[in-house]
């Protein structure tokens, strides 16, 4: 089975302009994850969804948001970039998600670099 | 609010020598905790989780629920163990959906 893709994996963007993310998951999973990895934050959560309904939120500015399509794979986009926007942005998907039993895959991330 | 702590950044040893990488949380539901592992050039992936009580490459984690503590150990690190470690909590949203809360992660280097 392939794993969970996300492109581009590199991004280099400018402050004030937006940028979307596309993640696709392993095929059969319908909840997809995302996360912001930061050198000094660690890995955040920002969002999950499944079955194209965002299922849950965590604590970040209404600039990022995200869907999902029918297919399950998501975009995440975050509009009016910041320098603190920096990061690796990480996808997981998982068969069902939402549990703890419900093992989540990791993809190999977006590296965003805001100038 | 739910939190999750590895106090150790770094944590170096030797080729056999015993290892055991901190995480203390804090949570007012009730606890499941798990290590993911990322090895270098490599994805973040599930090591372990407490309910399944496993050993996973010579790697075992109690759930201390009065020391709110589930600490990674190995009796004799490998140098293929270097990786960063980290520990996860399982967090029940408002949604009543479940999401995971990490910790800072600790970078483990095994020496020859």
């Amino acid at each position: 089975k392939a794993g969970v893709t996300q492109t581009p994996r590199y991004l280099i963007k400018t402050r004030g302009q937006q940028v979307t993310l596309s993640c696709s998951p392993i095929s059969g999973h319908r909840s997809v994850s995302w996360y912001q990895q930061t050198p000094g934050q660690g890995l955040q959560f920002l969002f999950e969804y499944f079955s194209e309904t965002q299922r849950n939120k965590g604590n970040f500015p209404g600039r990022f948001s995200g869907r999902q399509f029918s297919n399950s794979r998501s975009e995440m986009n975050v509009s009016t970039l910041e320098l603190g926007d920096s990061a690796l942005y990480l996808c997981a998907s998982s068969f069902t998600g939402g549990v703890s039993t419900d093992t989540q895959y990791f993809g190999p991330g977006t590296r965003l670099t805001v100038l | 609010a739910q939190r999750v702590t590895q106090p150790e950044k770094l944590l170096s040893v030797f080729k056999g020598a015993p290892v055991e990488l901190k995480c203390n949380y804090s949570y007012s539901g009730s606890p499941e905790l798990f290590w993911y592992v990322q090895y270098s050039r490599q994805r973040l992936q599930l090591l372990l989780r407490h309910i399944s009580r496993e050993s996973i490459k010579g790697f075992t984690a109690d759930l201390n629920k009065g020391e709110t503590s589930f600490h990674l150990k190995k009796p004799f690190a490998q140098e293929e163990d270097s990786a960063m470690y980290y520990c996860a909590l399982s967090v029940t949203m408002n949604s009543g959906y479940s999401t995971l809360t990490f910790g800072k992660g600790t970078m483990l280097l095994v020496s020859p």
